[in-house]
């Protein structure tokens, strides 16, 4: 079936970095973008940015530019979302989701806790 | 930056119509997408292009629009449909994606 399968819990450090994983699994990988969206606690949804698996190009919104990169690796259909300087307020549920042709997010990832406390 | 403006929270009893609202300025250049989110999971895509509804989604769900306004109309709610909506859209360049701050459906 087609499914997202993000890695595992973090906890960081401010000033540290992380970097979460997104595999596709049940479908082309390189035929539909990968948009990460990301969920404080009790808070709503925060779209982060796009990358096109096929050409790796990007889009981020402007509240992270300078800090996130999405990168892909197409040989083992993995998607991958590195957040930079984090800092308490970056503490939240990352969510990698596949958006289709028109337009939705119809697949998404489970989900990985990043926890930034010193 | 572009925002879209949902009511926090709307209530209904069961069998009754629920309907939530989006507002944004741009939404009569760009589509509304609908999200229902329950806790602790992951979103699940339940109304596109502003009024088409994913295959495997109940037929109680419906979407519409008019002008800068969407709406989400939930028809004969049941229990389970208590949960948070989010809208989404684009700003009017289609460049940037952007979410509404979420309904939260109570089922009274």
């Amino acid at each position: 079936q087609v499914q997202l399968v993000q890695s595992g819990a973090e906890v960081k450090k401010p000033g540290a970095s992380v970097k979460v994983s997104c595999k596709a699994s049940g479908y082309t990988f390189t035929s539909y973008d990968i948009n990460w969206v990301r969920q404080a606690t009790g808070q709503g949804l925060e779209w982060m940015g796009w990358m096109n698996p096929n050409s790796g190009n990007t889009g981020y919104a402007q509240k992270f530019q300078g800090r996130v990169t999405m990168t892909r690796n197409t040989s083992i259909s993995t998607a991958y979302m590195e957040l930079s300087s984090l800092r308490s307020e970056d503490t939240a549920v990352y969510y990698c989701a596949r958006r289709n042709d028109s337009g939705g997010m119809d697949v998404w990832g489970q989900g990985t806790t990043v926890t930034v406390s010193s | 930056s572009y925002e879209l403006t949902q009511p926090p929270s709307v209530s209904v009893s069961p069998g009754q119509t629920a309907r939530i609202t989006c507002s944004g300025d741009a939404l009569p250049k760009q589509y509304a997408y609908w999200y229902q989110q329950k806790p602790g999971q992951a979103p699940v895509l339940v109304i596109y292009k502003d009024s088409e509804r994913p295959s495997g989604i109940p037929e109680r769900f419906s979407g519409s629009s008019s002008g800068t306004t969407v709406t989400l109309t939930i028809s004969g709610v049941q229990a389970e449909d208590e949960a948070d909506y989010y809208c989404q859209s684009a700003d009017s360049s289609g460049t940037y994606l952007v979410f509404g701050g979420g309904t939260k459906l109570t089922v009274l």
